[in-house]
């Protein structure tokens, strides 16, 4: 079945860019996402990618897609303390049930 | 902004005993979902729901569990005796009839003693 990994941590300083990786095995995955947890609260769909793409902008937020690696990326520009949180990257096939698989997710740290 | 909601926020339970955590999904949704994220590990697939009946469960989804969708707005997850490897957060989620974003309730601690 599908497997989907990512690195565990990233510190960045704020204002830099940061960017997180997810790899994933599946190549009958269709859509790609990323979502954010921050301490305590649940799991905000922050974006999502069809796998026919390559890019998807939006604000501040920069998805790329490499479905011949099978490498997805998350890109925040001007990363502030805010952005501080787990960054959980997830697969689905799609279809009717859409089932989503979650990677490990990344605890993003912004250091002012 | 409409957003899924999930009571009670944190549930704990004797081991052996009933539990039903509660979920309102977003209004005209139409796929609803329950995952499971166990302390340390990842968040897991349980059980998708669609027109009144289960569209696929995964193997952690066995004869304890149940759903139900006993009005038009909320959605049950029910463990009929709960184990101590049953403690997890439990996530629901819903999603659209057209589009595939799902969008996730804030979760249920369950803790099992």
């Amino acid at each position: 079945g599908e497997d989907v990994e990512q690195s565990l941590f990233l510190s960045v300083r704020e204002g830099d860019s940061s960017v997180i990786n997810c790899t994933y095995t599946d190549s009958s995955s269709t859509y790609l996402y990323w979502y954010k947890q921050e301490p305590g609260a649940g799991l905000q769909l922050l974006t999502y990618i069809f796998s026919n793409m390559d890019m998807k902008q939006d604000q501040r937020l920069t998805v790329l897609l490499n479905k011949k690696d099978k490498h997805l990326s998350l890109r925040i520009a001007d990363t502030q303390t805010g952005d501080s949180a787990i960054y959980f990257c997830a697969a689905s096939e799609g279809g009717a049930t859409n089932k989503l698989i979650f990677g490990t997710g990344t605890l993003l740290a912004v250091q002012p | 902004e409409p957003e899924v909601t999930q009571t009670p926020s944190h549930q704990v339970t004797q081991m052996g005993q009933e539990v039903i955590l509660r979920c309102v999904p977003i209004s005209n949704h139409l796929y609803f979902y329950w995952y499971r994220q166990i302390l340390g590990q990842k968040v897991e697939f349980l059980v998708s729901f669609y027109n009144n009946e289960i569209s696929e469960k995964s193997e952690i989804f066995d004869d304890q569990f149940s759903v139900e969708r006993p009005d038009g707005s909320n959605f049950t997850l029910k463990i009929r005796s709960t184990k101590l490897e049953d403690s997890a957060m439990y996530f629901c989620a819903s999603r659209p009839g057209i589009t595939y974003e799902q969008y996730f309730g804030p979760g249920t601690r369950l803790t099992v003693t």
